[in-house]
């Protein structure tokens, strides 16, 4: 997967707890993306990254935190999950704005 | 007007069959053009790159049409495994503007 590695893969968490999914590259690529999809859906864009310290909002941030303290690793934080956040998760990466994305093969989170 | 706008499908084709999706852009400002396959449960994986000129890979053709604003994707003597949810992708511009279609459904039928 083009050097994008996602954890967890899968994993099922109760309303209100709290989890970081981790996205790692060892590709050097400045830009990194986190999408959620939903069954039977298109990709939405919840935050992304244009290099490391820096973040931004996506399409649908809310209930989503993310950090890139590391250029390597783009976390994404969800603070109190709730049921619409049931989803698969990619994270993908870009070596710059004119090149293809490349993703992680995703993480799959229920939330009862 | 949707930014990129895809026909979900399904196209249901035989085997050896030929089949041609097109995915219309709205910002004529978009620099950069791509096909993804996407399977069930999977994640999106590139499948080529859009060239101005139009391009070639194996079976597979992608044109672009920058006066129309449309890309397409050719796809000759169709195999089962080509069974996939096939995304265009546009590179908007420097504001680092990536827009992915909803995808078209394709399933190949013995």
């Amino acid at each position: 997967n083009a050097g994008v590695t996602q954890t967890p893969k899968f994993r099922v968490l109760k309303t209100g707890q709290s989890m970081t999914l981790l996205c790692a590259q060892d590709m050097n690529h400045e830009y990194m993306y986190w999408y959620r999809q939903d069954p039977g859906m298109g990709l939405r864009l919840i935050h992304y990254s244009v290099g490391e310290g820096t973040t931004a909002k996506g399409e649908v941030p809310d209930g989503y935190n993310v950090s890139r303290l590391k250029k390597q690793n783009f976390l994404l934080g969800l603070e109190s999950a709730a049921p619409s956040q049931t989803s698969v998760y990619f994270c993908a990466i870009q070596l710059d704005s004119n090149q293809p994305q490349h993703f992680g093969d995703g993480t799959r989170l229920s939330i009862l | 007007r949707k930014e990129v706008e895809q026909d979900p499908g399904p196209f249901n084709v035989p085997e050896g069959a030929t089949v041609a999706f097109n995915c219309t852009y709205s910002n004529s400002a978009s620099q950069s053009f791509f096909w993804y396959r996407q399977d069930c449960r999977k994640e999106p994986k590139l499948l080529m790159s859009v060239y101005s000129s139009g391009n070639e890979d194996g079976r597979f053709t992608a044109q672009l049409n920058r006066a129309s604003q449309y890309i397409s994707l050719l796809i000759r003597d169709s195999k089962l495994s080509d069974s996939a949810t096939y995304l265009c992708v546009v590179n908007g511009d420097s504001n680092q503007k990536v827009t992915f279609g909803t995808g078209t459904k394709l399933q190949v039928i013995p």
